[in-house]
């Protein structure tokens, strides 16, 4: 099984509100990342977690912030977002960050912040 | 500087037609992971392949193959007797040492019925 799901698929929130995307997969793997997609863009990748303990942050707002909460777990916090942060977001784990370890995507959440 | 290039932006066939996405890199590394995903309009990010630099061995699955040629620094993908299901953007992403995914801009493939 190389499932990993997300929830919600879609989500509308203002720019003062407060939400969270939830990422989950058991397939024992133990580095998950989090993408972000513009349309007609390649995805491109904002927080690395290995072990749970975040171990690649690329830079990003802080009005996102990720939480492993446990190792089949992964959420990102979402607060004061602007226009321009809709976009699809994309989990994915694979078994190690190191090496050619293959990165299984989930379907993804689109956000539309109005 | 490592870098991939997807220089076809959008192909459309005619089903039942072959088509051939390209995909060539950049790297001063020698070992290397090259990757396709398909990202059909539902968003999801499908796995396709994954080869290493030390594997030169054409692949087949099916309609699907890659050709695979490191002297030229490239990882084709073909797909044989097109269909409608295999409209979709397909991104090659090499990850080279121990660097994150290195996504390609992506060629959206468009099959004609």
């Amino acid at each position: 099984d190389t499932e990993v799901t997300q929830t919600p698929k879609h989500l509308v929130m203002g720019m003062t509100n407060k939400k969270s995307l939830k990422c989950e997969q058991h397939m024992g793997h133990r580095a998950m990342y989090w993408y972000k997609q513009k349309a007609k863009k390649p995805p491109e990748l904002m927080f690395v977690y290995s072990y749970e303990k975040l171990s690649i942050n690329e830079s990003v707002p802080s009005r996102f912030s990720p939480e492993c909460p446990n190792s089949s777990l992964l959420n990102l916090h979402l607060h004061a977002l602007q226009p321009e942060d809709s976009a699809l977001y994309l989990c994915a784990s694979s078994q190690r960050i190191a090496g050619g370890e293959t990165q299984y995507f989930g379907p993804g959440t689109r956000l539309l912040v109005l | 500087a490592q870098k991939v290039t997807q220089a076809q932006t959008e192909i459309s066939v005619v089903e039942k037609e072959d088509v051939t996405l390209d995909c060539v890199y950049e790297t001063r590394d020698t070992t290397y992971y090259l990757f396709w995903y398909k990202q059909p309009p539902s968003g999801e990010l499908v796995f396709l392949i994954r080869r290493n630099s030390f594997d030169e061995q054409n692949e087949i699955s099916g309609r699907y193959s890659w050709n695979f040629q490191k002297s030229t620094s490239s990882f084709n993908f073909t797909i044989t007797a097109s269909q409608v299901v295999d409209s979709a953007v397909y991104f090659c992403a090499p990850k080279f040492g121990n660097e994150k995914l290195t996504f390609g801009t992506g060629t959206r493939l468009t099959i004609i019925p």
